[in-house]
C-alpha cells in the first residue's frame, strides 16, 4: 500500500547512546517532515526537506540531524539521546500542492532513560 | 505571527448528540485549513481541509468544517456522534516558508470522549 514507512515502532535508549530513525514513501512526494508529538503540545516541526538535496530548521532543531537520501528516504538523527527526546515521531510527506494534505507515518514511539 | 488555538483540551458528549469542536486562527496571509484525527495509539489521518473555494468543507466519517474569515475560525462538527469518534483533533494552519514551501501550525489538540 502506498504511504509513508517508519521504522523503528518502538526504541528505549540510554541517555548519551545515538540512533537513527527511517522514514520512507513511494508516493514521489518533493517534500519531507520530521514532526515530535507531546502530551498537550500538538505536533512540532523538527526538520523538513523541501525537495531532494535540501533540508532545513523547524521549530525545535536542537539535538537533532536529518539527511534526505534521495527522494523517497529522509532520516532522523539523535547524536546522543537526552531523556528530553522522550517523544513520540512522526515522518510526513506532501507532494507539490499542499492542497492534499500531509500523508504520516504511523510513528515511533522513542523512550530515554 | 500565524498560529492556531483549539479551545477545549477535552470535549465530552452522548453518543448521538452532536459534536463541536472549535479551532481560532491567526494569520496574516489568507490561510489554508486543515483538521486531522488521531486515534488512540494510531497515526494521523486527514479528516478535511479548507483551500480558498467553499467555506463549508464536508470531510470523513460525517464531519465538516465552515471557514468563517470574519471570526477567524475553523469549528468541526458532526450532526450524531459514534462511539468510534472517540480520538484526538488537530487543527491545522498553514505557513508560507521558503522555496515556496508550506509549513503546518499545530492546534494543541482536542480529545474528543463519547459517552455511552
Amino acid at each position: 500500500n502506498a504511504g509513508v514507512t517508519q521504522t523503528p515502532k518502538f526504541q528505549v535508549l540510554k541517555t548519551g547512546q545515538s540512533m537513527t530513525l527511517q522514514c520512507a514513501q513511494d508516493m514521489n512526494h518533493n517534500s519531507m517532515y520530521w514532526y515530535r508529538q507531546d502530551p498537550g503540545m500538538g505536533l512540532r516541526l523538527i526538520y523538513y526537506s523541501a525537495s531532494e538535496g535540501t533540508t532545513d530548521k523547524g521549530e525545535v532543531p536542537n539535538g537533532y540531524n536529518v539527511s534526505r537520501l534521495n527522494k523517497r528516504e529522509f532520516s532522523l538523527r539523535l547524536e546522543s539521546a537526552a531523556p528530553s527526546q522522550t517523544s513520540v515521531y512522526f515522518c510526513a510527506s506532501t507532494g507539490t500542492s499542499l492542497n492534499y494534505g500531509y500523508t504520516f507515518g504511523s510513528g515511533t514511539r522513542l523512550t530515554v532513560v | 505571527a500565524q498560529s492556531v488555538t483549539q479551545l477545549d483540551s477535552h470535549v465530552s458528549v452522548s453518543e448521538g448528540t452532536p459534536v463541536l469542536l472549535r479551532c481560532n486562527y491567526s494569520s496574516s496571509y489568507s490561510p489554508s485549513l486543515f483538521w486531522y484525527v488521531q486515534h488512540p495509539n494510531k497515526g494521523l489521518q486527514l479528516l478535511l481541509k479548507y483551500t480558498s473555494a467553499a467555506t463549508l468543507v464536508k470531510g470523513i466519517n460525517g464531519f465538516e468544517a465552515e471557514f468563517k474569515k470574519s471570526e477567524t475560525s475553523f469549528h468541526l462538527t458532526k450532526p450524531s456522534a459514534h462511539m468510534s469518534d472517540a480520538a484526538e483533533y488537530f487543527c491545522v494552519v498553514t505557513l508560507p516558508g521558503p522555496d515556496s514551501n508550506y509549513q503546518l501550525i499545530w492546534g494543541a489538540g482536542t480529545k474528543l470522549i463519547i459517552k455511552p
